[in-house]
């Protein structure tokens, strides 16, 4: 069974542009989470999906914004890139919203210059 | 709100032997679920081993156990016979049971480095 994949792997921009990251989850899994993760914030949740409707929101601006497809991959974006949007965007996917174990992949590196 | 405090932010162990990690946590809720995460250099977070509030029995998993104290909101883990593919960072998290705000939720503490030493 393939796990959460996924991508890009790395990718650098500069300030002021804007990404996107996809995920997709464990096949049979209908809820995806997003989190960041850096040096100073350690993980923190940014918002989960759930056939396709965000259930949850964590505490960051309006320019992180995510989306899940009728498939239930999962992609994040994030506007108007700052230098401190650096991080490692980790998704963890799991069977439902309640359910109590979350699968994660590897994470998506993103370095703004 | 819930947090999660790891106070070692590094640990060292000699192979074979025993580690405690420690975490403690701060929530008003009586029905949650703990876990303890490894994440490697890779970057992929690895669920080591979960507890859940209601159950008053300490979860093990193979070398890893741990010392669910609900009343003291403690929640240590314990690795014995230390090997050298242990060595990653270890995060405690908390989820609320409570659904709404709790969907996908996982609170995190800053995590401990466990070094392993041949």
């Amino acid at each position: 069974k393939a796990g959460v994949t996924q991508t890009p792997r790395y990718l650098i921009k500069t300030r002021g542009q804007q990404v996107t990251l996809s995920c997709s989850p464990i096949s049979g899994h209908r809820s995806v989470s997003w989190y960041q993760q850096t040096p100073g914030q350690g993980l923190q949740f940014l918002f989960e999906y759930f056939s396709e409707t965000q259930r949850n929101k964590g505490n960051f601006p309006g320019r992180f914004s995510g989306r899940q497809f009728s498939n239930s991959r999962s992609e994040m974006n994030v506007s108007t890139l700052e230098l401190g949007d650096s991080a490692l965007y980790l998704c963890a996917s799991s069977t439902a919203s309640g359910a109590n174990v979350l699968t994660f992949g590897a994470g998506s590196r993103l370095t703004v210059l | 709100a819930q947090t999660v405090t790891q106070s070692q932010p590094e640990m060292s162990v000699q192979e074979a032997e025993t580690v405690t990690l420690s975490c403690t946590y701060d929530t008003s809720e009586s029905d949650y679920y703990l876990f303890w995460y490894k994440q490697p250099p890779s970057r992929q977070m690895i669920l080591v081993i979960r507890q859940e509030a209601y159950k008053q029995q300490n979860a093990t998993e193979n070398r890893f156990s741990v010392n669910f104290q609900k009343a003291a909101k403690s929640f240590s883990l314990k690795i014995s016979d230390s090997q050298l593919g242990d060595a990653a960072m270890y995060f405690c998290a908390y989820r609320s049971r409570a659904g709404g705000t709790s969907y996908g939720k996982l609170t995190f503490g800053q995590g401990t480095i466990l070094t392993v030493h041949p």
